[in-house]
């Protein structure tokens, strides 16, 4: 079946703006996680939900970043009053649960540019 | 804290010759380590995991307990492995730490 999907692919938003960032995992997926990439860097974990349970949240990086997952499946990741900083590729991944591989199954991901 | 460090950032080589991609890591807990690789245009995959012992697209890596090391090695590379390849370990209900990756460039 198909991957992990994310939209839009692409956003460019205006200092202060609110966002909104979606993730479909790959179905039967109940690990989804949410990742950011600054350019030139590795991807830093945000968030990690199991079903519909937000189980960590460490990696937020202020009170702006808020994720949700409200019936086990999509995702989102809202950003309120975007600020430059949080130009960066957003990246979505999910797995089974406790994989016995740890593979994660990444997204495209959502590249936001703050202008 | 858990910790991993790709030292070089941009590695050039000839088809043919030998690759090997530096990673280490800090780590209090029991390490899982993998290897990721984001090919042009692609999205990340995992390209291998130490817990297989295995070869992918003729890639291994062993981890080094001692030397808190898990580097990647390739005896002839190819033009298809030109990549951006990230080492992550795997803490705490599955999240991942990656390294800032290695860019590799193949020359032909």
């Amino acid at each position: 079946g198909a991957g992990v999907s994310q939209s839009p692919r692409y956003k460019v938003a205006k200092r202060g703006q609110d966002v909104a960032l979606r993730c479909d995992p790959i179905s039967g997926h109940v690990s989804l996680f949410w990742y950011q990439q600054a350019l030139g860097q590795g991807p830093e974990f945000l968030t990690y939900f199991q079903n519909e349970a937000q189980l960590d949240k460490s990696g937020l990086p202020s009170d702006r970043f808020f994720a949700e997952r409200p019936e086990g499946s999509v995702s989102t990741l809202k950003i309120q009053r975007t600020q430059q900083e949080d130009s960066a590729v957003y990246l979505c991944a999910s797995s089974l649960p406790r994989s016995a591989s740890g593979e994660q199954y990444f997204g495209p991901g959502t590249r936001l540019t703050v202008t | 804290a858990q910790r991993v460090t790709q030292p070089e950032k941009l590695l050039s080589v000839f088809k043919g010759a030998p690759v090997e991609l530096k990673c280490n890591y800090s780590y209090s807990g029991s390490p899982e380590l993998f290897w990721y690789v984001q090919y042009s245009r692609q999205r990340l995959q995992l390209l291998l995991r130490h817990i297989s012992r295995e070869s992918i697209k003729g890639f291994t890596a062993d981890l080094n307990k001692g030397e808190t090391s898990f580097h990647l090695k390739k005896p002839f590379a190819q033009e298809e492995d030109s990549a951006m390849y990230y080492c992550a370990l795997s803490y705490g209900n599955n999240r991942l730490a990656f390294g800032k990756g290695n860019q590799v460039v193949v020359i032909p």
